[in-house]
């Protein structure tokens, strides 16, 4: 089974902290992604990359950033962390270019910034 | 831009059928997918339909039409572990698979 892991379940930062969610995956994919879900907008991606060190934006890149330096994690960097950053954030790997290769998710990290 | 709507909640009893609809709009369609979440849980895939008809699995059956850019899933037999919410997900050809989620509907099974 595919396993994506995000390093933390909670997290609790201040305003204008500088946060590092981290996923690893251990299937060797390709594509990893990052996504918020927040009540009643369902998830909107934020940042994928399809190759180590390859990024792309998503539809709310605003405030954030990201980093992948090895093929298993990718990491989503909050440059100045701030409350309307709270949310759940949920990571995906999915194996290559097969259209129908399904997105495999982690258990996602709910982030509160005050 | 790429938009997918679906409705919010849906109600439903024990054993009867629910059909969860999904239109889409984006460019250089390559498929409609479903996933399910559980409260607490992460989304987890269910099917994915890249022509249109009909593809069966076990209780849950999902339906494209590529020309009303519409599908739904279909959920029969209900069993109160069903009450979760569905996403309907398309992916583009933009590098690396863009994959865009729907707002999700919440099942409510009701005994």
């Amino acid at each position: 089974d595919v396993k994506v892991t995000q390093s933390s379940r909670y997290l609790v930062k201040r305003t204008g902290e500088k946060v590092f969610l981290e996923c690893v995956q251990d299937m060797d994919h390709e594509n990893m992604f990052w996504y918020r879900q927040d009540p009643g907008l369902g998830l909107r991606l934020i940042y994928f990359s399809y190759d180590v060190k390859m990024k792309e934006k998503g539809d709310i890149p605003e405030g954030y950033s990201v980093s992948r330096e090895k093929k298993e994690r990718f990491s989503l960097i909050l440059e100045s962390a701030s409350t309307n950053q709270t949310s759940m954030y949920l990571c995906a790997s999915s194996f290559g270019t097969h259209y129908n290769s399904p997105l495999h998710f982690g258990n996602g990290t709910r982030l509160t910034v005050t | 831009g790429q938009s997918l709507e679906q409705p919010s909640e849906v109600t439903a009893v024990e054993g009867a059928i629910v059909q969860i609809n999904c239109t889409y709009q984006t460019s250089g369609f390559y498929g409609l997918s479903w996933y399910q979440q559980h409260d607490g849980g992460a989304p987890t895939f269910l099917s994915y339909n890249a022509l249109d008809g009909l593809e069966e699995t076990g209780r849950f059956s999902s339906f494209l039409s590529r020309s009303d850019s519409y599908g739904y899933l279909l959920l029969q037999e209900l069993q109160m572990k069903d009450s979760a919410s569905y996403f309907c997900a398309v992916r583009d050809n933009t590098g690396g698979f863009k994959t865009i989620f729907g707002a999700g509907t919440r099942l409510f099974v009701k005994a």
